[in-house]
């Protein structure tokens, strides 16, 4: 079955960066595109990109253009996020999830979450 | 922001009907297809209908979507206490070189 492993919990002071980790397994890795999706403390969901595990070509919301950086490492089957100049409100649980079809539609898999708190 | 808005919250009794709304404009839902997500207290969201009123294998037929031009809707049937939870609908908006936009979230609760 399809499984989405995160990395764990982080703390950041403001300025830093953090890298999260989304191993997959149970469906071939370079298929499917992922995202990334975050979610503040008590608040809604937020879609930051995809990026195409096959070609590594990715697609950043503008609100993160400069800021994230999304890759991938086939060899091992995993998706990386990472965020540069932390800033509190980046405080939030960060989640990966597979796309549902060859291009990008919508997430039908999800991680656990990786909660990332930046705070001084 | 979220562009897409749904009411914050819905509420029945076990075995009655919500209907939870999702409005949204000609650049979203208008020109493409709605997916909605249940997230449990805790955990990770959860895809429930995808294409406007698909059900992913599992999903029980108490769920079920539609779409007319701008706006969506999310049904729940025979509401059980397993369904309180945080129901956001989503769907990609061809402005600003395409993203996926969610929306506001509606707390269902079993009353």
């Amino acid at each position: 079955q399809v499984q989405l492993v995160q990395s764990g919990a982080e703390v950041k002071r403001p300025g830093a960066s953090v890298k999260v980790s989304c191993k997959a397994s149970g469906y071939t890795f370079t298929d499917y595109f992922m995202h990334w999706v975050r979610q503040a403390p008590g608040q809604g969901l937020e879609w930051m990109g995809w990026i195409n595990p096959n070609s590594g070509y990715t697609n950043y919301a503008r609100e993160f253009q400069g800021r994230v950086t999304m890759t991938r490492d086939t060899s091992i089957s995993t998706a990386y996020m990472e965020v540069s100049s932390l800033k509190s409100d980046d405080t939030a649980v960060y989640y990966c999830a597979k796309d549902k079809a060859v291009g990008p539609s919508t997430a039908d898999h999800w991680g656990q979450g990786t909660l990332v708190t930046v705070s001084s | 922001q979220s562009v897409l808005t749904q009411p914050p919250s819905a509420s029945g009794a076990p075995g009655q009907r919500v209907t939870i709304s999702c409005s949204g404009s000609s650049s979203n839902i208008g020109s493409n297809t709605v997916n909605w997500f249940q997230q449990l207290p805790g955990t990770a969201p959860k895809l429930l209908i995808y294409n406007n009123h698909q059900r992913p294998s599992g999903v029980p037929d108490r769920f079920s979507g539609s779409k007319s031009a701008t706006s969506a809707s999310l049904a729940i049937s025979g509401l059980q206490s397993e369904d309180e939870a945080d129901y956001y609908c989503a769907a990609w908006d061809d402005s600003l070189n395409g993203r996926y936009v969610f929306g506001t979230g509606t707390k269902v609760t079993v009353l």
